[in-house]
C-alpha cells in the first residue's frame, strides 16, 4: 500500500524560514513532487526530487532521501502570499506511474 | 501558464440528475486524469487516460465514468447523482515524454448534490 505522512498544520511568521516535512512508505518510487495549493484553488506544481538531494529554486527548496522514504520542502523569507496548503506527492511506477498525495500541509504566514 | 479547463466552476444539483463534468487542455498532453479531493483531504485518483480511447479506474472507487475519444477531452459522467458524490473534482493532464512529466491541473469544478 501507499503511505503519505506530513503534518497537518503550520504556522510561521512573515520573513522565516519553515520547513515541511514528508514521508512515505510506497511499493515503488519514481520520483517526489511538491504541489502549492491555495484555498478553493488548483494545485500548482513547485518541486521535484528523484535522486538524493537538494534542489533549490528561488525562496523554494526540496530535499530527498530515498533511503529514509523523506522528502523536506525549505520556504525562505516567508510572504503572507505562501499561505496555503503543500502537498507532497510520490511517483509510483508500479501505479502505472501515477501520482499518490499526502493530505497536505496547511501552512499559515503569520504577520 | 498551464491550459487546462473544467466547466462548470460549481455545480448544485438535485438527487438523481445525470451530470457531465468537462475537461478539455490545449498542450496535447496525452496523459489525462481525474482525482477528487474532500475539504482538507488528500487528492484521490479516481480515472485516469493514457491516450485516445484509454480509461482506466484509479485508487479510489467511483461510480462515475469516463470517455477518451480525442486527446485534448476528458468529461467525467454520473448517471444518477447523489449527496454522497459532493466533492471538489480536479482534471490533471501530463505530457509522458518530457521533462518532470509533472501534472498540471485545471481549476476544479465544486459539485453539491441535495
Amino acid at each position: 500500500g501507499q503511505n503519505i505522512d506530513q503534518p497537518t498544520e503550520m504556522t510561521a511568521t512573515e520573513g522565516a524560514i519553515v520547513q515541511i516535512n514528508c514521508t512515505y512508505q510506497t511499493s515503488g518510487f519514481n520520483g517526489l513532487f511538491w504541489y502549492q495549493q491555495h484555498a478553493g484553488e488548483a494545485p500548482t506544481f513547485l518541486s521535484y526530487n528523484v535522486l538524493d538531494g537538494l534542489e533549490e529554486k528561488g525562496r523554494f527548496s526540496s530535499f530527498l532521501s530515498r533511503s529514509k522514504g523523506y522528502s523536506y520542502l525549505l520556504l525562505k523569507e516567508l510572504q503572507m502570499k505562501d499561505s496555503a496548503s503543500y502537498l507532497c506527492a510520490v511517483r509510483d511506477p508500479t501505479g502505472a506511474n501515477n501520482l499518490f498525495f499526502g493530505t497536505g500541509t496547511r501552512l499559515t504566514v503569520i504577520p | 501558464e498551464a491550459d487546462i479547463y473544467q466547466t462548470p466552476r460549481y455545480l448544485v444539483i438535485g438527487t438523481g440528475k445525470k451530470i457531465t463534468l468537462e475537461c478539455s487542455q490545449t498542450m496535447g498532453h496525452d496523459k489525462m486524469y481525474w482525482y477528487q479531493q474532500d475539504p482538507g483531504m488528500e487528492l484521490h485518483l479516481i480515472h485516469y487516460s493514457y491516450g485516445v480511447n484509454s480509461t482506466e479506474k484509479g485508487d479510489l472507487s467511483s461510480e462515475s465514468t469516463v470517455s477518451r475519444i480525442r486527446t485534448e477531452h476528458f468529461p467525467l459522467t454520473l448517471e444518477s447523482a447523489r449527496p454522497s458524490h459532493t466533492s471538489q473534482y480536479l482534471c490533471a493532464s501530463t505530457d509522458t515524454g518530457t521533462g518532470y512529466n509533472e501534472q498540471f491541473f485545471g481549476p476544479g469544478t465544486r459539485l453539491t448534490v441535495l
